[in-house]
């Protein structure tokens, strides 16, 4: 059974870094893309960003370029997300999301088949 | 960038009724086009991708159609378990998400 578990989020300040992890397991986390999507309280979906099985393509959205770092360990069936500048328009459920094409060659080009259940990311002052 | 838009923003259906919801590209995604359905305090679930194609586990009763811009969902005969958010999302350049439809009781 594939399992995406989302952690590290919290009540940040603006202006500070928080660092999100994702647990894989169930199937072989090194064959495939992953991404992070957020959905802002009572909002809509927002694809954030998105790493290749090799880590060799990544992708952002315009609203986090330059402040989010996308990573992964294939060792230890994870991903990251790291957050530097946060603001309080980054407020959100921020889910990991499972690409459903097997190493492929595009991070922009698939929908993703599984999801985590989100951890909260909440920047206030 | 490529915006999506959904229509109607709020649909109401009774049990057993057909429901059609729209979603559209402002410019070609060929058929990189999928579904999902997200219940309250629950994760989205992809429902379609491809524009058609049923993923694993979903019932008939859910059917995808359109290519270019036009899309359409449609559940053929609405179950209780079917109210919901449906979303749809391009993966033609880099993914995007419509605004959402809202599945509720007639």
């Amino acid at each position: 059974e594939v399992q995406l578990v989302e952690s590290g989020g919290g009540l940040v300040q603006p202006g500070r870094s928080l660092r999100l992890s994702c647990a894989a397991s169930g199937f072989t986390f090194d064959d495939y893309a992953m991404h992070w999507v957020r959905q802002a309280p009572g909002k809509g979906l927002e694809w954030v960003s998105g790493i290749s099985w090799n880590s060799g393509s990544i992708g952002y959205a315009d609203s986090v370029k330059g402040r989010f770092t996308i990573s992964r360990d294939n060792a230890k069936n994870s991903l990251y997300l790291q957050m530097n500048s946060l603001r309080a328009e980054d407020t959100a459920l921020y889910y990991c999301a499972k690409d459903i094409k097997l190493r492929s060659k595009s991070v922009a080009a698939t929908p993703f088949d599984y999801w985590g259940q989100g951890t909260l990311v909440t920047v206030s002052s | 960038e490529i915006v999506m838009t959904q229509s109607p923003a709020t649909l109401s259906v009774s049990p057993g009724e057909r429901a059609t919801l729209s979603c559209r590209a402002s410019q070609s995604v060929s058929s990189n086009l999928a579904w999902y359905q997200q219940k309250p305090g629950q994760a989205p679930r992809l429902l379609i991708y491809g524009a058609s194609t049923r993923a694993t586990g979903i019932p008939a009763r859910f059917s995808g159609s359109g290519s270019g811009t036009e899309f359409t969902l449609t559940i053929s005969s609405l179950q209780s378990e079917d109210f919901a958010v449906y979303y749809c999302q391009q993966y033609n350049n880099w993914p995007g998400f419509g605004p959402g439809t809202k599945v509720d009781i007639k």
